[in-house]
């Protein structure tokens, strides 16, 4: 079973800033199954990156990920206010099943 | 525009049973395969079941296999999530999603709270 590893679990910045979000595989997966979700308390999650680098529909370009093998990231070049959420990576494995990191909480500093 | 709405969440006691629904508009619905992905209190999310776009084949996370039974009505549009036995453990919010893109879910619905407590 693959165990997936996001770091830092919250990360203190200011609108404007970069935000760089690790996600580590304990096992090499394939890019073309990972992704990044975004999530707001009392909203539902959103879908931001798909294949690993690919943005979904509608989503800024600020957002990019990157990454393959065991590590993943994925980058908001410059934070809106409207981006400080929690960040998940999820991984589509054999079974079939679906995992995901335990979040990344993006907070304003 | 796709739109899914929860609902059958509420209070049950340990041991008990609910069921949920999903409900959806705006898309194809039999053409995409579903899942269900809850969020207990302070934690993460977590994925517990998915099925197919015929509802020919369903999948279940470890923690909730042989208790919680996953199933779709294209007839109706509306996907459901049977809960048996259900423990303390098993509460949270839960969350339909749909996958219009294999295998990722760009489609969720609010979420319905399920509280299972004496």
């Amino acid at each position: 079973e693959i165990v997936l590893t996001q770091s830092p679990g919250t990360l203190s910045l200011s609108p404007g800033e970069r935000a760089t979000l690790s996600c580590r595989a304990s096992q090499s997966v394939s890019s073309s199954y990972l992704a990044w979700y975004q999530h707001k308390p009392g909203q539902a999650p959103r879908l931001l990156i798909y294949g690993a680098s690919t943005r979904a529909t509608g989503i800024p370009d600020r957002f990019s990920g990157s990454g393959s093998g065991t590590d993943f990231t994925l980058t908001i070049s410059r934070l809106e206010p409207e981006d400080f959420a929690v960040y998940y990576c999820q991984h589509y494995g054999t079974s079939p099943t679906w995992t995901f990191g335990q979040g990344t909480k993006v907070e304003i500093k | 525009e796709v739109q899914l709405l929860e609902s059958g969440g509420g209070l049950v006691q340990p041991g008990g049973s609910l069921r949920l629904s999903c409900a959806d508009s705006g898309f194809t619905f039999s053409s995409h395969a579903m899942s269900w992905v809850r969020q207990a209190p302070g934690k993460g999310l977590e994925w517990v079941s998915g099925i197919g776009g015929s509802g020919d084949s369903t999948y279940y996370a470890d923690s909730v296999k042989g208790r919680f039974t996953i199933s779709r009505d294209n007839s109706k549009n509306t996907l459901y999530l049977q809960m048996n036995s259900l423990r303390a453990e098993d509460t949270a919010v839960y969350f339909c999603a749909a996958s219009t893109t294999w295998p990722y879910f760009q489609h969720w619905g609010q979420g319905t709270l399920v509280t299972v407590s004496s």
